[in-house]
Parts: C-alpha cells; sequence; structure tokens
C-alpha cells in the first residue's frame, strides 16, 4: 500500500534561508509524487511534479524537489526562504494508473514558519 | 487553465437540514472528481471518487448515505451532505482529473453546522 511520512509538522526558517521539507514514499511501483502548497483557507496549488522523467523537478515560486529512489525520497528545496512562502505544505504519491482514476494519498503536512 | 471552482465558498447550517456543495471544472471535461474532507491543521482524507455517469466509489468509512455525491455531467460534480450535524463541519475540496495522474484542487468550501 501506498504511504507517505512527512518528517517534522513544523519547520520554522529565517527568511533568506534555505528551506528543506522533507518527504518519504512507499509504493510498490514506481511512483508518481507530488508537492502542494495550501495557504489559510484555500485549496491546494502544485508546486511541482515528478512523474518518471528528470529526478531533478524544479517548480514554481522558485521550489525544487529531487527524486531519490534508493532513498524512496522527494524533498522539497528553495534556496532562499521569502516571508510569502509561510504555508502548508502537503506531499502526495500517486500509483499514477491509467483512465483518469487514480487516487492521490497525501503526507500529514508540514506548516513552514519564515521569520523575518 | 485547468480551474476548477467550488460554490459556496462558506455555507453555515443548522443541524438537521442537508447542504449541497458544488465542484465544476471552468476549462476542462473531468472524466474523474475526488471529494476530499479536511480537518483543522490535519490532511486531506479521500472521501470520495466520481465519474461522469456512474455511481460514486467511497472510501472506507464513508457514509454513502449521508454524503451523496452526483457526478452529472463531465463539469459538475455535487456534494450534498445530508442530516447535517455539527461533527459534519470541516473544510470540503474537490478536485477534478482529466488525465492519468494530474488532480485539480477547488478552492474549498467551509461548512458549519450548528
Amino acid at each position: 500500500a501506498q504511504s507517505v511520512t512527512q518528517l517534522g509538522s513544523h519547520v520554522s526558517v529565517s527568511e533568506g534561508a534555505l528551506v528543506l521539507l522533507r518527504c518519504n514514499y512507499s509504493s510498490s511501483v514506481p511512483p508518481y509524487l507530488f508537492w502542494y502548497v495550501q495557504y489559510p483557507n484555500q485549496g491546494l496549488q502544485l508546486l511541482l511534479k515528478y512523474t518518471s522523467a528528470a529526478t531533478l523537478v524544479k517548480g514554481i515560486n522558485g521550489f525544487e524537489a529531487e527524486f531519490k529512489k534508493s532513498e524512496t525520497s522527494f524533498h522539497l528545496t528553495k534556496p532562499s526562504a521569502h516571508m510569502s512562502d509561510a504555508a502548508e505544505y502537503f506531499c502526495a504519491v500517486s500509483e499514477g494508473r491509467s483512465g483518469g482514476y487514480n487516487k492521490l494519498i497525501f503526507g500529514a503536512g508540514t506548516r513552514l514558519a519564515v521569520h523575518p | 487553465g485547468a480551474v476548477v471552482s467550488q460554490h459556496p465558498s462558506w455555507v453555515i447550517c443548522k443541524s438537521g437540514t442537508s447542504v449541497k456543495i458544488e465542484c465544476r471544472s471552468l476549462d476542462f471535461q473531468a472524466t474523474t472528481m475526488f471529494w476530499y474532507r479536511q480537518f483543522p491543521k490535519q490532511s486531506l482524507m479521500l472521501m470520495a471518487t466520481s465519474n461522469e455517469g456512474s455511481k460514486a466509489t467511497y472510501e472506507q468509512g464513508v457514509e454513502k448515505d449521508k454524503f451523496l455525491i452526483n457526478h452529472a455531467s463531465l463539469t459538475l460534480s455535487t456534494l450534498t451532505v445530508t442530516s447535517a450535524h455539527p461533527e459534519d463541519s470541516s473544510f470540503y475540496i474537490c478536485s477534478a482529473s482529466f488525465g492519468e495522474y494530474e488532480q485539480y484542487f477547488g478552492p474549498g468550501t467551509r461548512l458549519t453546522v450548528t
């Protein structure tokens, strides 16, 4: 069965510092992996996705993530945090079945706080 | 592109009444729509998956008679919470998919049952 573990429910960084949000997954087949961001009282916005192409994936707002099969990880990074990055971040995995039907399994989420 | 809307964004209803939440894909045809529930400071829990013209598939533990889902067209799915109770108060988020793996999320609907 698929699962996602996000290490650290809360991460706090200073503005300008490196952001590192950790995500480990388990999947019986090559997975599709996603990072989403959620601002208060809003839906989810896709930051980036891995779909078996390049292992280093670049997303929006300066975020990127690297798929490491040997470590079953898909950690999210950003070189320099901005105040506007403060939000909840969710990692998700899908088996990517064809036919327009697949489930996303979400991690518990990591709340990122950015301090001036 | 790939915009999903939800209506209403916020609703308050009295205990025992029913409330309907709409989810629309505005610029694409969604073969599959998903409904999630999110409690404060928690992750998203998938409630059900619906394909246009078919009955919804509910996740284990979700009462299908309480959470009625209708996927009437390729651009519209509705979730009706029947006989709502305070414990049904939550943030409900829908998503829509037309491809192999990607889901596009709506902005969510906050339901408060008094």
